[in-house]
């Protein structure tokens, strides 16, 4: 069975930095681009961050380009997404999702989400 | 990127059908076959349910079904039931090669 598991999420500072987790099982972690996206209340879900397979591309939302890096380690089954300056507006669910093989599209399988809040 | 344009509320009874619009442009619905829609009840995490427009993954009910005509995409419920009450999204690929999610409709079983 398919299964993401995200992990990291919690209270943080305005100006602080945090590393989400996702534990991937049940698939081949490195044949597949993956993905962060988040969900406010107010915004809905919005795209974050993709990441191809091998680690070799990567693309972000204009929203958090520069503040935020994703990566991943194939051999441990695990994507992370590192956020930095972080503001109020990033406070929300995030999830990681899984995309394609050769395509970044459909996101197929999602995590069931690590809340960040940030605030002092 | 601007968020894809939903409707905020759909409503039917049940067994009728329902269709919810994603409007975008020509940089993302209008350029790609890439439009996906995801279904999200309270507290859950989104689940796919119709992808490359109008393609069903395994399990997805065929009341599912997914259109596309311009920069305006569709989803169409129907024989709506009970349990279809929830939120949907869209999302495409865009021509900067990020993804943009839809502004996301709430479904209303009357």
């Amino acid at each position: 069975e398919v299964q993401l598991v995200e992990s990291g999420g919690g209270l943080v500072q305005p100006g602080g930095s945090l590393r989400l987790s996702c534990e991937a099982s049940g698939f081949i972690l490195g044949s597949y681009w993956m993905h962060w996206v988040r969900q406010t209340p107010e915004k809905g879900l919005v795209w974050v961050s993709r990441i191809k397979g091998d680690g070799s591309e990567t693309t972000y939302a204009d929203s958090v380009k520069g503040r935020v890096t994703v990566s991943r380690d194939n051999t441990n089954n695990t994507l992370y997404l590192l956020m930095n300056s972080l503001t109020a507006e990033d406070t929300a669910v995030y999830y990681c999702a899984k995309g394609g093989t050769v395509y970044s599209v459909p996101l197929d399988c999602w995590g069931r989400g690590a809340l960040v809040i940030v605030s002092s | 990127q601007s968020a894809l344009t939903q409707p905020a509320s759909v409503s039917g009874s049940p067994g009728q059908s329902i269709t919810i619009s994603c409007t975008g442009t020509s940089s993302d619905v209008g350029g790609y076959n890439y439009v996906s829609w995801f279904q999200q009840h309270p507290g859950k995490a989104p689940k796919l349910v119709i992808y490359d427009v109008s393609n069903r993954p395994s399990g997805v009910s065929i009341r599912f079904s997914g259109s596309k005509s311009g920069n305006t995409a569709s989803l169409t419920i129907s024989g709506l039931q009970a349990d279809d009450e929830a939120d949907y999204y869209c999302n495409s690929y865009t021509r900067s090669r990020t993804l943009v999610f839809g502004t996301g409709t709430k479904v209303i079983v009357l």
